[in-house]
């Protein structure tokens, strides 16, 4: 069975702070590794990963995967008040686009 | 462009009935999946259709069943609902190829009484 494990469970930090989100994962036939951001209902995507090594970046997020140690890691820089949700790590293997996701990660982020 | 819509939004339902919730895909997508999330957890897969058809199925019992549209769209129904049943069913839609990312819905809100 498929298992994707986040941590820390929460986080409290301050404007400006960097902070580093955890996934590790376990699937069979992995296909690729999704991080989305969760606000009050639907989440959003932020990036897909399938190759090892190669940094996903969007303004101050990004995002690296490990295939070989099989886990991910999410980087918010300078964080802002609007960086505040729940971030989800979800991983694709088996065909199809069925996703396992972890259980997430609350960021609060205070001013 | 119209995202994913779902409705709807809130439901309030008691035990034994029976619910249907109703789902839009993004403009494009041929692909829906349909989430449970309780609360404070993460979501877990129910089923995903493709093509009118079942493609897909999570560790879900046939109390949840769906159905999915010419056009599309596609409907969850759960039978006899339970407490446990409370929580937030997202949809999510896709193209039916490659490794193409979902977007979800914003859910709709069950509480079972």
């Amino acid at each position: 069975e498929d298992k994707v494990v986040q941590s820390p469970l929460s986080l409290v930090v301050h404007e400006g702070d960097t902070v580093t989100l955890n996934c590790s994962y376990e699937v069979t036939n992995f296909r690729s590794l999704l991080w989305y951001k969760q606000e009050k209902k639907a989440p959003t995507f932020l990036f897909m990963l399938t190759s090892s090594g190669i940094e996903k970046k969007s303004g101050r997020l990004s995002s690296i995967l490990d295939k070989k140690e099989l886990f991910s890691i999410l980087n918010i820089t300078a964080t802002q008040t609007g960086d505040s949700a729940i971030y989800l790590c979800a991983v694709a293997g088996r065909a199809g686009n069925m996703l396992t996701f972890g259980g997430g990660t609350r960021l609060m982020v205070k001013p | 462009d119209a995202g994913v819509t779902q409705s709807p939004t809130h439901l309030i339902k008691t035990r034994g009935q029976q619910v249907t919730l109703r789902c839009s895909p993004k403009s494009g997508h041929d692909t829906v999946s349909w989430y449970q999330q309780a609360l404070g957890q993460g979501p877990q897969f129910i089923f995903q259709y493709y093509e009118e058809e079942e493609r897909q199925r999570g560790n879900f019992p046939d109390r949840f069943s769906g159905h999915q549209f010419p056009n599309y769209s596609s409907e969850l129904n759960v039978n006899a609902l339970l407490l446990g049943d409370s929580a937030l069913y997202l949809c999510a839609s896709s193209t039916g190829q490659g490794n193409s990312p979902l977007h979800f819905g914003n859910g709709t809100r069950l509480t079972v009484t």
